[in-house]
């Protein structure tokens, strides 16, 4: 079946950094991918749309040049935290669907702690 | 918005009981579905369901959507330590996946 590849599990950073979350589709081509953010013991909240070739949507709320998008391939997105902050901490899950695909493979989520 | 709540937001049974969660939507959806997350874990896909009043089943698990698909539950029969986990709802709209509330279901002996 369709496997998400996201990377990394875990990253732990200084305040001000920014770090890079990747996530990949490894046997479809992924049209669409969606980044969903989870807080402790709540439901994932959808952050942005990334098609490929074109600029992210991102839902209300979501700083575009805060959390950076990026889909340059049908296999590739990412994710960029910029200047994270503590409150940034938060568990990080890509999905994708392959064209047609009214189903979303999850990857397995990046738990990033902000020091 | 759209809103999808899920109710009870948690559950605590004992290994046998049944279980059920129920998903309620502000508008009429256009189909449901169900992931289970497990603790730590990433949402894994159970079903999808269409069709006004539809019932679908996977052994212990079955689904319904409401006749007037505004709501769905997942009911599972004898549960088992390997159902611990949180049960969401989510609808699929404009290529967007909306998810529910959840459901956080903790079993034990």
């Amino acid at each position: 079946g369709a496997v998400v590849s996201q990377h990394p599990s875990w990253v732990i950073c200084k305040s001000g950094t920014s770090v890079k979350i990747e996530c990949r589709s490894l046997d479809f081509q992924a049209t669409t991918m969606f980044w969903y953010r989870q807080f402790p013991k709540q439901s994932l909240m959808l952050m942005a749309t990334s098609n490929e070739g074109s600029k992210a949507t991102y839902e209300q709320g979501v700083e575009k040049d805060k959390f950076l998008i990026n889909h340059a391939s049908l296999t590739l997105s990412t994710l960029t935290v910029t200047s994270a902050h503590p409150e940034d901490s938060s568990f990080y899950i890509c999905s994708a669907s392959g064209s047609g695909a009214n189903v979303l493979t999850f990857g397995a989520g990046s738990r990033l702690t902000v020091l | 918005g759209q809103q999808v709540m899920q109710i009870p937001q948690y559950q605590h049974v004992q290994e046998g009981e049944d279980f059920t969660t129920y998903c309620n939507s502000s508008t009429t959806l256009s189909n449901i579905q169900w992931y289970k997350q497990r603790p730590g874990g990433h949402p894994v896909f159970l079903i999808q369901l269409v069709k006004s009043g539809e019932v679908k089943k996977q052994k212990r698990l079955t689904f319904q959507f409401g006749e007037a698909k505004k709501n769905s539950s997942l009911h599972i029969t004898a549960t088992q330590t390997t159902d611990v986990g949180t049960y969401f709802c989510a609808s699929l709209t404009a290529s967007k996946l909306t998810f529910g509330t959840g459901t956080r279901l903790q079993v034990t002996l």
